[in-house]
Parts: C-alpha cells; structure tokens; sequence
C-alpha cells in the first residue's frame, strides 16, 4: 500500500523559509495535499496539487512536486510565529478500485522569535 | 456560512457497544469524508461519501460504516466497539468552489471518543 514519509521536526527562525519534506511511494497518486493542525484549532487544508503539476504558489505558500522521485516539498516563506503547528502531508491514490488518502506522520514545525 | 458541524463532541462508551457519529457539511458541499486520528496511528482516512454514494474507503474494518443523506449529512457508525477505537474522528466537508473551480475543504472540530 501507499506509504508517505516525512521528518518528525524542524525548527527554524522567524523571518526565515522554512521547508517541509514529503515522500510517498504510490505512482497513482493524483492529488497531493499539505495540511496545517495547531493545537485547538483543527485541522486545515493549506494547499494541493494535482500530480501532473510540478509547481503551485499561493501566497507564502510554495509545493514543489518531483513526481520522478516521488517527492513533496512545502515552502512556507518569511515563517511567522503563527506558522508553528504539526504539518501533514498526504496523498490521493488508487487503492483496489476506490481510491485512498494516505497522511504523513507529520513535520512538527517550531518557530524560534 | 456556518462551518462543518460534528455531534457529539465528546463521547464515552464501553467496549462491545456502538457509536454513531454525525457530521454536517458546509452549506453547498456535497461530498463528506471520514477519518480516525490516534497518537499511534496518526491521521487515518476511513471513507468519503458524495451524492449519498461512498465513493472511496480506507483500510478499516467493517465494523465502521457509514452513510449520507439527501442534505448531505453524514452519519459514521462503529460497532461492537474495541479499545483500540479510541480516538479523535474528524470529518470533512468538500466541494469546487464556483467561479474559481479550486478545491476547498473544511473539517470540523472532531468527536473525541473514548472506549473503556
């Protein structure tokens, strides 16, 4: 089945990019997503893309696909405090004729002021 | 317009009993999808319904069911509940939006249950 891997933290400094790696195994994958989940606050959908996309900007908001390599990147530029949160990656694929969601264990981001 | 609604919030039942969760989507959406989030298996996917249809499931058991009806509300059923059941169950609510055509999807707060 589908396996989706990424680093359990990264810390980095306000003001700073910070970069968000995911990898995933399934070649059916079509749609890639990256969500957002603060403490108390949910979860949240920040952005997707669809598998013959190699890039998608939205904001501060940058996904990188590989799709050769079968890799995922999230680059969130000038990191906020407010940014801290566990990030989620995930991906859509074919599983016996329907079709599966398969979630990272997630990037536990911390923002240093 | 109002958000993804989820009932209950929080429940406890006891193991070998059933459960019934309710999801309300977002005014519009259609489509409602399932998942099961534990400290030790994380963020599971369990099924997405559209147009009262289950179109896509995950890899649970079939002790977890569910369904939707004409106004697009969701209801996931557990049965004969097991320990391992405990978790926070967050359910989705999503759609295109119109003019853009870009995909938008909300969750709700989530049920937190707790099996004893």
């Amino acid at each position: 089945g589908e396996d989706v891997e990424q680093s359990l933290f990264l810390s980095v400094r306000e003001g700073d990019s910070s970069v968000i790696n995911c990898t995933y195994t399934d070649s059916s994958s079509t749609y890639l997503y990256w969500y957002k989940q603060e403490p108390g606050a949910g979860l949240q959908l920040l952005t997707y893309i669809f598998s013959n996309m190699d890039m998608k900007q939205d904001q501060r908001l940058t996904v990188l696909l590989n799709k050769k390599d079968k890799h995922l990147s999230l680059r969130i530029a000038d990191t906020q405090t407010g940014d801290s949160a566990i990030y989620f990656c995930a991906a859509r694929g074919d599983s016996g004729g329907y079709q599966k969601v398969t979630f990272g264990t997630g990037t536990k981001l911390q923002v240093i002021p | 317009k109002a958000g993804v609604t989820q009932t209950p919030r929080y429940l406890i039942k006891t193991r070998g009993q059933q459960v019934t969760l309710s999801c309300s989507p977002i005014s519009g959406h259609r489509s409602v999808s399932w998942y099961q989030q534990t400290p030790g298996q994380g963020l599971q996917f369990l099924f997405e319904y559209f147009s009262e249809t289950q179109r896509n499931k995950g890899n649970f058991p079939g002790r977890f069911s569910g369904r939707q009806f004409s106004n697009s509300r969701s209801e996931m059923n557990v049965s004969t509940l097991e320990l391992g059941d405990s978790a926070l169950y967050l359910c989705a609510s999503s759609g295109w939006e119109t003019g853009t055509a870009s995909y938008e999807q909300y969750f709700g707060p989530g049920t937190r249950l707790t099996v004893t």
